[in-house]
């Protein structure tokens, strides 16, 4: 099974709307950590949010929130007021085992989701 | 303040040739990996070293080695470069704290022909 699913088509968004971009997950681990990364057309991986498995609140960055339902093992990224420069590939991501010795630092990502935001 | 820096940034070989990929981060990171990626399949792991001197394999480690040569510098080598291994490749360092995001350099572009 994948660990990390991103089954959203191309998105598309008016600019200044709010969009929200799905990211599901698998994992019997109770440490983990959730991250979103944006892939502009330039190439560079750019971090833009992360949620931990027992943060009590919902991560906000600026314009970026993360919508995390632990029950539904989902971690959708939220981007209101949308802007030309959103338009990208987004990625999201899982680190399992945050604690312990066995700690695992390895992300394993989904196969990302692409956003074109209209003017 | 560089980052996360990768040589070369494209890279063309035939068949059979050999390369090293660069990597070297000035953030005084412990942990350094490298990826691939390829149309619609995601970042995936190849190598990481979770502290100078340990290297261990990701989840598609075939055809490829790597070297951390000190607490800067992690490289990928391809010994004999195969078509399959077209692709644009990542390296990655992760911060130490709570967070544990990983900071990436610019890709290199590989073409294998």
């Amino acid at each position: 099974a994948q660990k990390i699913t991103q089954t959203q088509p191309g998105m598309f968004v008016q600019e200044k709307e709010a969009v929200t971009l799905d990211c599901t997950y698998d994992t019997s681990d109770p440490s983990y950590g959730l991250f979103w990364y944006k892939q502009p057309s330039s190439g560079e991986m750019i971090f833009l949010i992360y949620q931990g498995s027992y943060d009590q609140q919902n991560a906000t960055e600026g314009r970026y929130s993360l919508n995390f339902q632990k029950a539904r093992k989902s971690a959708n990224l939220v981007i209101s007021a949308s802007q030309l420069g959103d338009s990208a590939m987004y990625f999201c991501a899982m680190r399992e085992g945050l604690r312990g010795a066995g700690a695992n630092s390895k992300l394993t990502f989904g196969k990302g989701i692409t956003l074109s935001v209209r003017p | 303040n560089a980052g996360v820096t990768q040589t070369p940034k494209f890279q063309v070989l035939k068949t059979g040739q050999s390369m090293t990929l660069q990597c070297a981060q000035d953030m005084n990171h412990n942990s350094m990996y490298w990826y691939r990626q390829d149309p619609g399949m995601g970042l995936r792991l190849i190598y990481y070293s979770a502290s100078e001197g340990t290297t261990d394999k990701g989840e598609v480690p075939n055809g490829y080695n790597v070297s951390r040569l000190n607490k800067r510098e992690f490289s990928l080598r391809l010994e004999s470069a195969a078509p399959s291994q077209t692709s644009v490749y990542f390296c990655a360092s992760r911060a130490r704290g709570t967070t544990y995001e990983q900071y990436f350099g610019p890709g290199t572009r590989l073409t294998v022909t």
